[in-house]
């Protein structure tokens, strides 16, 4: 019953490999986000996706690459990875664009060595 | 530019007493203002917004806000803390864009003592 799932729940890796999150909602969701917070706990939106189409581009090196194979999912690929990108990473969705409430999948960690 | 302030890093409460954890805003347009709730290890839960109307909103497990227009802020409050609320709570801020795009402030993290 799930609403926003996302794979894997912990992610370790090393330095300059190349990983894959992924993220599904079943709430029949238009719009999916991906969100970074940082050690600090803090915030930040990345990308969002409205019916595939990209609407949020953040600064964001490009060695991030989000996919949105349909309106249920959204992968963010990482290239190369850091130290850091070492944070928890949260996928979002929304019933649509504009002003609406977001609802977070339960996070990602991720931790380059 | 758009942002949110939360100006209390931690705010410490007895169980039973009022609380409230503060959120102003700086906006160019009308606010939109959401908050949400993150336990520890968990991912972010909505707790409630404020998009027009009712400057009092209530929201999920008691809590509710007020938006106050004069003074930009959008304090979160409830009338007797519970030590399951405590939590990292977000104040956030959509401006009313296009892209449904949260900013979010810096988080205060409410420690409620039994």
């Amino acid at each position: 019953d799930t609403a926003v799932s996302q794979t894997p729940k912990y992610l370790v890796t090393q330095m300059g490999n190349d990983k894959s999150i992924k993220c599904e909602q079943n709430l029949g969701h238009d719009t999916m986000y991906w969100y970074k917070q940082d050690s600090k706990k803090f915030l930040k939106i990345m990308f969002s996706y409205n019916n595939k189409e990209l609407i949020i581009n953040e600064t964001v090196p490009n060695r991030f690459s989000p996919k949105s194979p349909d309106k249920a999912h959204l992968n963010l690929h990482i290239n190369s990875l850091e130290l850091g990108d070492s944070a928890v990473y949260f996928c979002a969705s929304s019933h649509r664009t504009g002003v609406d409430t977001q609802y977070f999948g339960p996070g990602t960690r991720l931790t380059v060595l | 530019a758009q942002s949110v302030a939360q100006p209390e890093d931690q705010v410490n409460v007895a169980e039973g007493n009022p609380l409230t954890v503060k959120c102003t805003y700086s906006v160019s347009g009308n606010p939109y203002l959401f908050w949400y709730v993150q336990y520890p290890n968990r991912g972010l839960q909505f707790l409630l917004k404020y998009i027009t109307g009712d400057n009092l909103v209530k929201g999920s497990y008691g809590f509710e806000a007020e938006f106050n227009k004069s003074q930009t802020s959008f304090h979160l409050k409830k009338p007797s803390a519970l030590v399951s609320d405590s939590a990292l709570y977000f104040c956030a801020v959509n401006y009313g864009g296009a892209t449904n795009k949260l900013i979010f402030g810096t988080g205060t993290l409410l420690a409620v003592q039994p």
